[in-house]
């Protein structure tokens, strides 16, 4: 049971190249999310899923896009990447709400962008 | 719009006196409150959740929060800190939808031996 896995776990960008990021979960998890997490501002939420083929704006989304095609799966991409989106993301799963149950997080990607 | 503060960014304490990291909430219902914590280079766990049950809540590794609504606050404590517990901890409110939520900007635990 490897949990919550991320694809990459370091990446070095040019301003306006592309890339996308793998999430996995074994946990059968019906949510999913990707939040960054920036010096002292916490996490804060890109977007999220409810479900396979379902995508939701989180607090942050401009610049990212995502897709669910398979349950265990959430890809988040960076069409036009720009330095403002350096930064560590993490991605996360819970079964249900998270205004009730216990997220269960990856351990990141880093990524510079230059 | 729901928010959370974390009064302090940085707390140190010496090995085997109390710790005390303090969150102060806003939010126009009765949010439920976790605490995560974040060991270095690692993902986020939860040590404890509020969701309108008992105001005082026990979590892993002996840490605790109380929740006061008069106060507005959910200040995690422990009474003995281990080295191990050397990490960054986030305050978090949900918000009313339950779907979403919000991370305060952090404490970082020092230990010293």
């Amino acid at each position: 049971n490897a949990g919550v896995t991320q694809t990459p776990k370091f990446r070095v960008l040019k301003t306006g190249q592309s890339m996308t990021l793998l999430c996995a979960q074994d946990m059968n998890h019906e949510y999913m999310y990707w939040y960054r997490q920036d010096p002292g501002m916490g996490l804060r939420l890109i977007h999220y899923s409810v479900g396979e083929g379902t995508t939701a704006k989180g607090e942050v989304p401009d610049g990212y896009n995502v897709s669910r095609l398979k349950k265990q799966n959430f890809l988040l991409g960076l069409e036009s990447a720009a330095p403002s989106q350096t930064s560590v993301y993490f991605c996360a799963s819970s079964y249900s709400w998270p205004s009730t149950d216990t997220q269960y997080f990856g351990p990141g990607t880093r990524l510079t962008v230059l | 719009a729901q928010s959370v503060t974390q009064l302090d960014s940085h707390v140190s304490v010496s090995e085997g006196t109390p710790v005390l990291l303090r969150c102060n909430y806003s939010s126009s219902y009765s949010p439920s409150l976790f605490w995560y914590v974040q060991h270095p280079n690692k993902g986020l766990q939860l040590l404890l959740k509020y969701t309108s049950a008992a105001t005082l809540v026990k979590g892993i590794n002996g840490f605790e929060a109380e929740f006061k609504k008069s106060e507005t606050s959910f200040h995690l404590t422990k009474p003995s800190a281990h080295m191990s517990d050397a990490a960054e901890y986030f305050c978090v409110v949900s918000n009313n939808a339950g779907n979403m939520l919000t991370f305060g900007g952090g404490t970082r635990l020092m230990v010293k031996p």
